[in-house]
């Protein structure tokens, strides 16, 4: 198995609600990581998970919050979101080598859930 | 300071016709080079990498890229477009800096546009 499994591919969602999107991985990677891309543009790096222990949260705002249960799992829980939060949210995964995150082997990355905030 | 730049924002070829999408990158230290596609509406797939062996790298999909080190270039080519090309492509660097947590670098993509 090579790939990485996003689920929902398409969420609508309002304001006031709480959902959580699912990223899964069997390729035995101890790296995961979420990105949030809008249209156009290079995806942005949000957390990364390295040996299940989260390494990397590059300022997000608290109304996004990671979770890692196991090593083929990361989930991504939205609570009260804002419009300008709709983007194609990527997860991806990748071998860490030592304690080096993202190494030359390049990273995995699932077909994204396209999120839109009303 | 690392950085990524894709040199031209928008590339339009006609079917059958020679593609080249150019990347230069400025890094402190030897770094990993990798270009992604995105087609609409889907996630980003690897379509090659170079990792300080062979300066010439083959992809999928006949696409290959030269490191340049003394030009820090790493332009993506292909010799003959198919429609099936037409996406969106990223060229990224991956420093060697020393320390935990390197960060993939993006450059701002190169949309290609394929004309029958």
């Amino acid at each position: 198995d090579t790939e990485v499994t996003q689920t929902p591919k398409h969420l609508v969602m309002g304001m006031t609600n709480k959902k959580s999107l699912k990223c899964e991985q069997h390729m035995g990677h101890r790296a995961m990581y979420w990105y949030k891309q809008k249209a156009k543009k290079p995806p942005e790096l949000m957390f990364v998970y390295s040996y299940e222990k989260l390494s990397i949260n590059e300022s997000v705002p608290s109304r996004f919050s990671p979770e890692c249960p196991n090593s083929s799992l990361l989930n991504l829980h939205l609570h009260a979101l804002q419009p300008e939060d709709s983007a194609l949210y990527l997860c991806a995964s990748s071998q860490v080598r030592g304690f080096l995150i993202g190494t030359n082997y390049g990273y995995t990355f699932g077909s994204g859930t396209r999120l839109t905030v009303v | 300071a690392q950085s990524v730049t894709q040199l031209d924002s928008h590339v339009s070829v006609s079917e059958g016709t020679p593609v080249l999408l150019r990347c230069n990158y400025s890094s402190s230290y030897s770094p990993s080079l990798f270009w992604y596609v995105q087609h609409p509406n889907k996630g980003l797939q690897l379509l090659l990498k170079y990792t300080s062996a062979a300066t010439l790298v083959k992809g999928i999909n006949g696409f290959e890229a030269e490191f340049k080190k003394s030009e820090t270039s790493f332009h993506l080519t292909k010799p003959s477009a198919h429609m099936s090309d037409a996406a969106e492509y990223f060229c990224v660097v991956l420093p060697h800096n020393a320390g935990n947590n390197r960060k993939l670098i993006w450059g701002l993509g190169t949309s290609l546009a394929v004309n029958p």
